[in-house]
């Protein structure tokens, strides 16, 4: 099975500053699809970002953005310009992109904090 | 109502009650989940239902039993839970391709704090 790690439990950032949240994941597969997910603390899980592992290039929306590294299995989230907002627990996930399969893999998760 | 939702949002039951969860999406969506989110653990996906059919059951033990009468709505039926059971139940629906690949891209509800006695 797809594991994905997020060696950061938490990470803190003053606000308007840039942070980035660190996940590595672990497949055979070629062609699959990578999530950064956002849960505040009202508990709704929000999508933040996608990304298509056959894209090279890497996605962007508004103040985030990724850097996917499809050789060394990393897909790391970059927050511009934090706001308090954005306090929040963060979690990474993987799909496969086989039609079939419905399984998303997530990681532990990293708590931010944004110091005002 | 928007995207997904889910009641109760907290729920206290004894080890001899039975409840159950609803969930309902306004999405139009064909494919609906469930997950527990425990502490410190990564979400487990436990129940998946594609097109009213349940296609994935992750070894869930059976006091947990799903339901999805429609596209639109989700149970989660629980009878003699455990302690350890306590956790937050979340939904989440999706709109599945079954030709070629999909995005496949989940929106989740906020979520049922359980809490088992």
């Amino acid at each position: 099975a797809q594991t994905v790690t997020q060696s950061q439990p938490e990470m803190s950032v003053q606000e308007a500053e840039t942070v980035t949240l660190s996940c590595t994941y672990d497949t055979s597969e070629s062609d699959y699809y990578l999530f950064w997910y956002k849960q505040p603390p009202s508990r709704q899980m929000i999508l933040v970002i996608r990304q298509e592992a056959y894209k090279q290039q890497n996605a962007t929306e508004n103040r985030f953005s990724v850097n996917f590294q499809k050789a060394a299995k990393s897909f790391s989230l970059k927050i511009s310009d934090s706001q308090l907002g954005d306090a929040a627990m963060y979690f990474c996930a993987y799909r496969s992109a086989d039609s079939g399969a419905n399984n998303l893999f997530f990681g532990t998760g990293t708590r931010l904090t944004v110091i005002p | 109502e928007t995207g997904v939702t889910q009641t109760p949002r907290h729920l206290v039951m004894g080890m001899t009650n039975k409840k159950s969860l609803k969930c309902e999406q306004h999405l139009g969506h064909n494919a609906m989940y469930w997950y527990k989110q425990s502490a410190k653990k990564p979400l487990e996906l436990m129940f998946v239902y594609n097109f009213k059919e349940q296609t994935e059951n992750n070894s869930v033990p059976s006091r947990f039993s799903p339901e999805c009468p429609n596209s639109s709505h989700l149970f989660l039926h629980l009878h003699t839970l455990q302690p350890e059971d306590s956790a937050l139940y979340l939904c989440a629906s999706s709109q599945v391709i079954l030709q070629g690949t999909s995005t496949d891209t989940q929106y989740f509800g906020p979520g049922t704090r359980l809490t088992v006695l």
